[in-house]
């Protein structure tokens, strides 16, 4: 069945850029009826949609975090990344990946196991 | 952004209880509303999609309802597995947000 795994640094500096990977496996990061997401989760902001990715490259950012966040796709690798510039200890955060389906009606239904980022000197 | 507003925060009862969880939607959002279960340290598990359409694998003691603003999560006869978190969350605005959660306890 499908499965998403991050990676990437547990621990990134202040202003550097947090960079993370997640892997697509036991079915195509091409498929037409996927969206590709990443989530985080903090104390103190809960569960926070960072933004999502097709396939063909459309991005979808949260206007919030719109001018530090990158989310790119490799098809040939079944990844897609996560970058957040100039990090701030507000981005400490556990970050998910996550598939969204294309139909709207489904919420977010298969979630990597998270990986913990800490920024911090 | 479209604010969804749960409650309670927190919530205790015992095996066996019946419970219900509320979600507000700061604006319709007809039915794009999905809840979830979290355990500590584990991610979110997709429970109900579409307000009230379970998931498959879903225990049928879990049902969901209301479309609009307002949507409950219901649980019957609890089991010890269901103490967890339960987050709501809407797909229907541009800004995918979540609920802030609703910790249930054992009494």
């Amino acid at each position: 069945q499908l499965q998403l795994q991050e990676s990437g640094p547990g621990l990134v500096k202040p202003s550097e850029t947090l960079s993370l990977t997640c892997t697509v496996s036991g079915g195509s990061i091409s498929s037409s009826s996927s969206y590709w997401g990443w989530i985080r989760q903090s104390p103190g902001k809960g569960l926070e949609w960072i933004g999502s990715i097709y396939y063909a490259g459309a991005t979808y950012y949260n206007p919030a975090l719109k001018s530090r966040v990158t989310i790119s796709v490799d098809t040939s690798q079944s990844q897609f990344s996560l970058k957040v510039s100039s990090v701030t200890a507000a981005d400490t955060a556990v970050y998910y990946c996550a598939r969204i389906p294309h139909d709207y009606s489904i919420g977010m239904d298969v979630w990597g196991q998270g990986t913990t980022v800490t920024v911090s000197s | 952004d479209i604010q969804m507003t749960q409650s309670p925060s927190s919530l205790s009862a015992s095996v066996g209880d019946r419970v219900t969880i509320t979600c507000r939607a700061s604006q319709s959002i007809s039915n794009f509303l999905h809840w979830y279960q979290q355990r500590p340290g584990k991610a979110p598990k997709l429970l109900i999609s579409a307000a009230s359409s379970l998931q498959s694998g879903v225990p049928s003691r879990f049902s969901g309802s209301g479309s609009g603003t307002y949507f409950t999560l219901t649980i019957i006869s609890l089991q010890p597995e269901d103490f967890a978190t339960y987050y709501c969350q809407q797909s229907y605005g541009s800004v995918y947000t979540f609920g802030q959660g609703t910790k249930l306890e054992i009494k």
